[in-house]
């Protein structure tokens, strides 16, 4: 399977706790996007890299989020002193930046629970 | 107002009937529009996407695109069982970046 991968799938944690997640995107793509989604609601979107660079954040991205992706492969979402608002879905997507529609395709996710 | 917005739903339509799924986007200057499908406790799932004005058909499913209108739609034809799923309709704004997703509409095909 050469489609996006994230880990875990599923995290629970007691507030207050650090978690971090990760996101393999698919081999070829340099683009790799963090999105959280909550019930009923579309994907909001978090951040997104080209290759290493960081080239937006969103406001919802507030200081105990941080995102990396050191070498332009594999990225990591860590939360700290986790909130009980903070449980939801995180999605990662990547896409191949250069193509005429950049086309995201989403990883399964992971589902995080704050207790 | 929101960026992209779509009736939550649900849609029930008839096993084989025309399912039409609806959106509008406040941003003038955005350049694509995505059709994810995501089915309960899954991950968003690309359908389609279009860019042109006007229509774009691909199996069962067809996009519609009027950016005069600043509206965006998905046909489903001969809906099946399997199709009922929850539709988000997402924007680019620029070549490359985020999408901006509706809250998503919820389709159930009744057998």
């Amino acid at each position: 399977d050469t489609g996006v991968s994230q880990n875990p799938r599923h995290k629970i944690t007691k507030r207050g706790q650090n978690v971090t997640f990760r996101c393999d995107p698919i081999s070829e793509h340099n683009r790799l996007y963090w999105y959280r989604q909550t019930l009923g609601q579309g994907p909001e979107f978090l951040t997104y890299f080209q290759n290493e660079a960081q080239l937006e954040k969103s406001r919802l991205l507030s200081d105990r989020f941080s995102a990396e992706r050191p070498k332009g492969s594999f990225s990591t979402l860590e939360i700290q002193r986790t909130e009980q608002g903070d449980s939801a879905m995180y999605l990662c997507a990547s896409s191949f930046a250069g193509r005429a529609t950049d086309t995201q395709y989403f990883g399964p996710g992971t589902r995080l629970t704050v207790l | 107002q929101k960026e992209v917005e779509q009736n939550s739903g649900p849609l029930s339509v008839p096993e084989g009937a025309i399912a039409s799924l609806n959106c509008t986007y406040s941003d003038r200057g955005s350049q694509s529009f995505f059709w994810y499908r995501q089915y309960s406790g899954k991950s968003p799932e690309l359908i389609m996407f279009i860019y042109s004005n006007g229509d774009k058909e691909d199996g069962r499913f067809t996009a519609q695109l009027n950016k005069a209108s600043q509206y965006v739609s998905l046909l489903i034809r001969d809906s099946q069982p399997s199709d009922s799923a929850t539709y988000l309709c997402a924007v680019e704004r620029n070549q490359g970046g985020k999408l901006i997703f509706g809250q998503g509409t919820e389709l159930s095909v009744k057998p």
